[in-house]
């Protein structure tokens, strides 16, 4: 059965610190590996990522695939309070009719 | 050009019942997809249409089932309500040529009494 899997499930950090967020995947016919931001309701798009050890930046926010260890990264560094929001992982299907999201990592940001 | 707008926002239902809700994809966006999202959960896709047909389907049972229309709006209608059909279902638009880059809209919050 195709699952994403996210680690941490919660974190909570200080602003200006620097964070991880870890997202692992078994998906069959897996094509892309998607970061949304969700902060209240709507995820929000960050990345999509289909090539390993290519990085993929915006501001403050990176992240990496590595398809061989089935594996995505997200960094955040120099983190502000409007970072907190929920970090969603999704593996992208061929065909693209589908999408297998994870559980999502928490992120709290303190000021 | 317009997001996706999702209505009700909120809605308390009874077991038994039968729920339509409805989504209008961003403008340009072909495809729409399902989703229902439970407390603490990721987003688990219910189904996607494309061209007004059906065009995959996750793992949920057959009273849950959808329209899409020639303007590329759709519907998701659940009949006989669960309990544990209480969740925010997202609905989702994208271009066919790039379907996985999907736009969210805001939702809409079911509660089953």
């Amino acid at each position: 059965e195709d699952k994403v899997v996210q680690s941490p499930l919660s974190l909570v950090v200080h602003e200006g610190d620097t964070v991880t967020l870890n997202c692992s995947y078994e998906v069959t016919n897996f094509r892309s590996l998607l970061w949304y931001k969700q902060e209240k309701k709507a995820p929000t798009f960050l990345f999509m990522l289909t090539s390993s050890g290519i990085e993929k930046k915006s501001g403050r926010l990176s992240s990496i695939l590595d398809k061989k260890e089935l594996f995505s990264i997200l960094n955040i560094t120099a983190t502000q309070t409007g970072d907190s929001a929920v970090y969603l992982c999704a593996g992208g299907l061929t065909g693209g009719f589908k999408t297998i999201f994870g559980a999502g990592t928490r992120l709290f940001v303190k000021a | 050009e317009t997001g996706v707008t999702q209505s009700p926002t909120h809605l308390i239902k009874t077991r038994g019942q039968q729920v339509t809700l409805r989504c209008s994809s961003q403008s340009g966006h072909n495809t729409v997809s399902w989703y229902q999202q439970a407390l603490g959960q990721g987003p688990q896709f219910i189904f996607q249409y494309y061209r007004e047909e059906e065009n995959g389907r996750g793992n949920f049972p057959p009273r849950f089932s959808g329209l899409q229309f020639p303007n590329y709006s759709s519907e998701l209608n659940v009949n006989a309500l669960e309990l544990d059909d209480s969740a925010l279902y997202l609905c989702a638009s994208s271009r066919t040529e790039n379907q996985e880059t999907q736009y969210f809209g805001p939702g809409t919050r079911l509660l089953v009494l």
